[in-house]
């Protein structure tokens, strides 16, 4: 089992939809929490960080951790045509590699 | 600040041959990891330095190695090429602070 997992999709919404991303982890150890977004022949972008338990609000975007069920999620509201990339979840544990999950790739249709 | 710099961004090279990658992390950060990213094993972690000194190692053959000047730039080297070796190689500056890493626009390497 790897230690991060992560639907591939592909998935594809309309313009306006609310998209949810999610990941599961394995290693209780993991405290650190961040989603990247990497679009097409490009480096990822960090995009939400966040720290133990709870949810994060930056703009459109709100990132959720679960630690009791080990789960991360991102939530994307009013997806426009640009948020179309490739959705990457990290996890560690402070001072240790990050993990990814192996990326979602999303599609928002004008 | 400038972000994290790649060089070249582009190689083609032919099995058995050996390659050599730069990277230049922020400004004032003193680590630097380095990454291969391919279709089927997405994101996977080669090596870390911090402050000139390898810090966490992935599950690499030893073909893969690396190293990091005083100034923080980092080089890493795979000899001796497969064609399992073509991929994206990512690097990523560390800010300790908040311990987040951000990347760099990578090397995509082609191997013949």
């Amino acid at each position: 089992q790897k230690e991060v997992e992560q639907d591939p999709g592909p998935l594809s919404v309309p313009e306006g939809a609310i998209v949810s991303l999610n990941c599961t982890y394995s290693n209780s150890a993991f405290q650190y929490f961040m989603w990247y977004r990497q679009y097409s022949r490009k480096g990822p972008e960090l995009l939400m960080y966040t720290y133990s338990s709870g949810n994060k609000e930056d703009g459109r975007f709100t990132a959720q951790v679960d630690k009791s069920s080990k789960y991360i999620s991102l939530f994307i509201r009013d997806s426009q045509p640009s948020d179309s990339a490739t959705y990457l979840c990290a996890s560690h544990s402070g001072n240790t590699p990050l993990v990814f999950g192996k990326g979602t790739r999303l599609s928002v249709i004008a | 600040k400038a972000g994290v710099t790649q060089t070249p961004r582009y190689l083609i090279k032919t099995r058995g041959q050996q390659v050599t990658l730069s990277c230049s992390p922020i400004s004032g950060h003193r680590s630097v990891s380095w990454y291969q990213q391919t279709p089927g094993q997405g994101l996977q972690f080669l090596f870390e330095y911090f402050s000139e000194t390898q810090r966490n190692k992935g599950n690499f053959p030893g073909r893969f190695s690396g190293r990091q000047f005083s100034n923080s730039r980092s080089e890493m080297n795979v000899s001796t090429l497969e064609l399992g070796d073509s991929a994206l190689y990512l690097c990523a500056s560390r800010d300790t602070l908040t311990d987040t890493q951000y990347f760099g626009p990578g090397t995509r390497l082609t191997v013949l």
